[in-house]
Order: structure tokens, then sequence, then C-alpha cells
């Protein structure tokens, strides 16, 4: 099993869509997440952290369900400048001390007019 | 700020070639790492440093190495490269090995080893 597991996509939306990704992780003892976003051919960037208590952040929102080991975005209102791949990342701690970020594959997002 | 750079951007070898990758930062980012990026399989991490004079192995680092004399730079040095190392290379770095910093990534560099 992959550590951190995304639906590759690609997801087609028309704009103005609601859409909503999910990642699932295998190790219970990751103590952050995040959803990076990356552009075609260029490096990825951060969109957001993901929190306990699920946090917004305009037309984004992320999920955390530590009991399921999963995490979630929903885009609301799609843009055609929202189409991108989105990774999931998750870090833990490592036993002789550091942290391990372990990234997803990604979810491929195209909207379409 | 420039945040971080990478040199070249593009790159083609032939088998056996041996070549260094740049990687600088104006963050005064403690942590540094490099990463491959192939189709299918996320980022994976190759070699990575918590400070100047420290480094240590990720998941991949055969074929590999690194040195970290200054704060700023991070050069990956491909000793003798081979087909299975054409990839898209990430260099990042983030403040320190704190597992809230934000990871800060370079623009990447294609290499394509024939």
């Amino acid at each position: 099993r992959k550590e951190v597991e995304q639906d590759p996509g690609p997801f087609n939306v028309p704009e103005g869509a609601t859409v909503a990704f999910n990642c699932t992780y295998s190790n219970s003892a990751s103590q952050s997440f995040f959803w990076y976003r990356q552009d075609c051919r260029k490096e990825p960037k951060l969109l957001m952290s993901v929190y306990s208590s699920g946090n917004e952040d305009g037309r984004f929102t992320a999920q955390l369900n530590r009991a399921s080991q999963y995490i979630s975005l929903l885009i609301r209102d799609s843009k055609l400048s929202d189409s991108a791949t989105y990774l999931c990342v998750v870090n833990w701690r490592l036993t002789g001390g550091g942290n391990k970020l372990t990234f997803g594959t990604g979810t491929q997002l195209k909207v379409e007019l | 700020n420039a945040g971080v750079t990478q040199t070249p951007k593009f790159q083609v070898l032939k088998t056996g070639q041996s070549m260094t990758l740049q990687c600088a930062q104006d963050m005064n980012h403690e942590y540094m790492s490099w990463y491959r990026q192939d189709p299918g399989m996320g980022l994976r991490l190759i070699h990575y440093s918590v400070g100047a004079g420290i480094t240590d192995q990720g998941e991949v680092p055969n074929g590999y190495n690194v040195s970290r004399s200054t704060t700023e730079d991070f050069p990956l040095r491909l000793l003798s490269a081979a087909p299975s190392q054409t990839s898209v290379y990430f260099c990042a770095s983030r403040l320190r090995d704190f597992q809230g910093n934000e990871q800060f990534f370079g623009p990447g560099t294609r290499l394509t080893v024939l």
C-alpha cells in the first residue's frame, strides 16, 4: 500500500462547479498535512495546510479525518485558473528525529468553459 | 528575494557522463533537499541537509552525491549518468526541519540521459 494515495484523475469539471478530492495516508502517526498545487511543467507550491478542525481559504476548504486517515480538498465555484495537479502531502516524525514529508502522485483537475 | 533557484533548466547527458545540478536559496533556510519527480511516482527524496556541513540520504540516493558547504548552496552531483536518472529534479528548502514549515521549491531541472 502506498504511504499516500490519491486518485490521479483527471477530473474534468465545468467552470463554476464544486469539486472534491480525497487523499488517504497509511501512517497513523502522521502529524501534519498539506495540499500543494502544481501547474504543468512547474514546481509545486503550497496551497494550504490542513488543520484538525478543518480550514477554509476563500473557495478552498480542507478537512482532516484522523480516524479514517484521509484528508480532503473542496473547491467551490471552480475557475479556469484552478486547472492544475493537486498534491496531497503528509508529514510524520521519524523515530530517529527529523521529519518525513511524503507526497502523493497528485490529482489532475481540468476546469472547462 | 529570489527564493530557490536552480540551474540548468534543461540538460541532456550521455550515459556515463557526470554533472552537477546547482541549487541556491536566499531565505536563510536551514533545511534543503533534492527530489526527483517521475510520472506516476510522485516526488521522491534523494538527499537532504538540515544545515551547513550536514547531509543525509533520502529514499533514492544511489547514483547521487551532495554537499552543503554553505547555508545557501546545495549542489547535486550525478556521478555516472544512467537512463534511469532521466527525470525532473526539484530542489527545495524550508526554514528548518519542523513539521509546520512551508517547503519552497525551485523551478526544476529537466534531465534526459541518452
